[in-house]
């Protein structure tokens, strides 16, 4: 079974330019996740969709922080503009449904320089 | 809301050893709790997880516990190896289905 993919794995860009990240999961899996894991840190969610849908929003910072799962499979989070304390690496992670165990992908590492 | 931490930043073990890694929290309605193991470069991995109203789960070679009435839980490594060296999370699930990690433990495990 294929787990869950992101894109790109690093990327590094100047504070105030725009980045955006993909994710796919795991097929038929209706929740996804985005979460910001800051060096030393445990991962923090950022938003959960459930299928096309968002469930909880509330840690994802409106004013510079988007994201869609337009026809409920992938997803893209963005960033713009990006600000030097954005430097995390971004994890996406699906699972069959809410409550239900969250696969991860292997994120994408971001440096704002 | 959900709070989880973990009691040391570190661990340092022996190849062969036991390892035992602790974890705190403190929402008593947390409905159950993960352990992660998250290597260099990688996302966190699924271990083992274990429901409120259980003591004790075991899987191949780990072991997770929980004690509900100080509100903590373990997770112990039989025989370590050294590819269990990792960041270790724990995470709470509320009743909510929100889960929230710990800061984690790195657990070095020397040949």
């Amino acid at each position: 079974e294929a787990g869950v993919a992101q894109s790109p794995r690093y990327k590094i860009i100047e504070k105030r330019q725009s980045v955006a990240f993909w994710c796919n999961p795991i097929s038929g899996h209706a929740t996804l996740y985005w979460y910001q894991q800051i060096l030393g840190q445990g991962p923090k969610l950022l938003i959960q969709f459930q299928n096309n849908g968002v469930v909880d929003d509330s840690q994802l910072p409106k004013d510079r922080f988007s994201a869609e799962r337009l026809k409920g499979v992938d997803s893209t989070l963005k960033i713009q503009p990006a600000k030097l304390e954005d430097s995390a690496v971004y994890l996406c992670a699906s699972s069959l449904g809410t409550g239900d165990t969250q696969y991860f992908g292997p994120g994408t590492r971001l440096t704002v320089l | 809301g959900e709070s989880v931490g973990l009691h040391l930043p570190t661990l340092s073990v022996q190849e062969g050893d036991n390892s035992i890694i602790n974890c705190a929290y403190s929402n008593s309605a947390s409905d159950y709790f993960i352990w992660y193991k998250q290597e260099s470069g990688k996302g966190p991995q699924f271990i083992i997880d274990i429901r409120s109203n259980m003591d004790k789960r075991q899987g191949q070679r780990v072991t997770v516990l929980l004690n509900k009435t100080v509100k903590h839980l373990s997770l112990q490594i039989a025989a370590t190896q050294p590819g269990d060296s990792a960041v270790y999370f724990c995470a709470g699930v509320d009743n909510n289905n929100d889960m929230r990690f710990g800061a984690g433990t790195r657990l070095t495990v020397k040949p």
